[in-house]
């Protein structure tokens, strides 16, 4: 069974810090998929990492996938407000996307 | 075109009774998927069809649980004989697949909130 696993669960932080939130598991994927969902609303599509290695990054967030394609980071630097929601994982598994149970993230201003 | 779309956005119904759900993929997207959710959790795969078809369902869906898209556009998610452990966030994807083995990129509606009392 193929299983995603994110840490920390939940994580409140002041604005301005830095954060990363991490994304393991024991099999390897075709591509990764961090998403950000708010409460009461679908998830949210922010990046696909496909190549081992592979750093993308989106203004004050930055994503990585592991070597091996088997784990990915979100970074954030300079925390806001408005980053605050529910950030998920997904691992690309043939048909279907493996989730992770997700993070947690509330800045505090 | 607007994104995935999903009617209703909240349903409470009783327990025992059906309830249905509609699903509007994007336009050209050829995959449609339904997921459930629960709080704290991410989402769980139920079932998925390549335009009219459907390829895959999970084994949370039991028989009550029916989806359908039959001009491989929009879809429909029934429950039959509602319980109250069928209370959770009902979403639907979408995505545009060229080959087999692969999920793409997935994007999602907003969902249906069912409430079963």
């Amino acid at each position: 069974t193929q299983l995603l696993e994110q840490s920390p669960q939940f994580l409140s932080i002041q604005e301005g810090e830095n954060l990363t939130v991490y994304c393991n598991s024991s099999s390897v994927f075709s591509s990764l998929q961090w998403y950000r969902q708010e409460p009461g609303e679908g998830p949210v599509l922010l990046v696909t990492v496909v190549t081992g290695g592979e750093v993308k990054k989106l203004k004050r967030l930055t994503f990585q996938f592991g070597d091996a394609r088997k784990d990915s980071s979100l970074h954030i630097t300079a925390a806001q407000p408005g980053d605050t929601g529910l950030y998920l994982c997904a691992g690309d598994s043939n048909y279907q996307l493996i989730w992770g149970a997700g993070t947690k993230l509330i800045i505090k201003p | 075109d607007t994104g995935v779309s999903q009617n209703p956005r909240h349903k409470i119904t009783k327990r025992g009774q059906n309830v249905t759900f509609r699903c509007d993929p994007i336009s050209e997207h050829n995959r449609l998927y339904w997921y459930r959710q629960t709080l704290g959790q991410g989402p769980e795969f139920l079932t998925y069809f390549q335009n009219e078809a459907q390829l895959e369902k999970s084994r949370l869906l039991s028989d009550r649980f029916s989806a359908e898209r039959p001009k491989g556009s929009f879809s429909t998610l029934e429950i039959q004989r509602t319980e109250q452990g069928d209370s959770a966030m009902y979403l639907c994807a979408s995505s545009l697949a060229y080959t087999e083995g692969t999920s793409y990129e997935q994007y999602f509606g907003p969902g249906t909130r069912l409430t079963v009392t």
